[in-house]
């Protein structure tokens, strides 16, 4: 079964780091684009950016570049994103998702909450 | 950039209705790279339409996406109950439309 596998909710406080994980399973993940979804609370989904996990080719939004970082560790089938100091606007779930056909396969999410 | 629209905001209809989603784009889109989402609450999105018009795997053919350059149509052609949901467009590798949702009347 092909499947992405994201970690777990988070709670932090402004101004710590962060890094989430995406795994992927059932397919070649080198060969697919993963993509990062940011969905605030009650809000829609904002495209975030892409990465391919076969020679780590990245590609952000304008409104995300230098706030995260998407990297990915082939050896392990795993795509992350990254926060260096977190704002309690980032409280958001956010799910990665394979892009083949679109974005055809998601990630169940993870909510980061942001929060002194 | 180009930024999607979608319309209208809030669909209120019965089950058994036919439902009409538009989505148009601020700037020409290849047909090519246009989809269509579901989203249920509390859960992740899910694709049901790529390519504008080609039904994603396990979709109900109740579902069809139509359109070209920069207007496209999603259309639920019965509603069954668990269609009530909320619905985004996507030109692909970039922005998602503000969504549509689509509720019981």
């Amino acid at each position: 079964e092909v499947q992405l596998v994201q970690s777990g909710a988070e709670v932090k406080k402004p101004g710590e780091s962060l890094k989430i994980s995406c795994k992927g399973s059932g397919y070649s993940f080198t060969s697919y684009w993963i993509g990062w979804v940011r969905q605030m609370p009650g809000k829609g989904l904002e495209w975030m950016g892409i990465i391919y996990p076969g020679d780590s080719d990245t590609r952000y939004s304008p409104s995300f570049q230098g706030q995260v970082t998407i990297s990915a560790d082939k050896s392990i089938s795993t795509a992350y994103l990254q926060w260096s100091s977190l704002k309690a606007s980032d409280t958001a779930m956010y799910y990665c998702a394979r892009n083949h056909d679109a974005f055809d396969i998601w990630g169940q999410g993870t909510m980061v909450t942001v929060s002194s | 950039e180009i930024v999607l629209t979608q319309s209208p905001g809030t669909l209120s209809l019965s089950p058994g209705e036919r439902a009409t989603l538009s989505c148009r784009a601020s700037q020409s889109v290849s047909s090519s790279y246009l989809a269509w989402y579901q989203q249920k609450p509390g859960q992740a999105p899910r694709l049901l339409i790529y390519g504008a018009s080609s039904r994603a795997t396990g979709i109900p053919d109740r579902f069809s996406g139509s359109g070209s350059g920069t207007d496209f149509t999603l259309t639920i052609s019965r509603l069954e109950p668990e269609d009530f949901a909320v619905y985004y467009c996507q030109q692909y590798g970039s922005t998602f439309g503000p969504g549509t949702k689509v509720d019981i009347k």
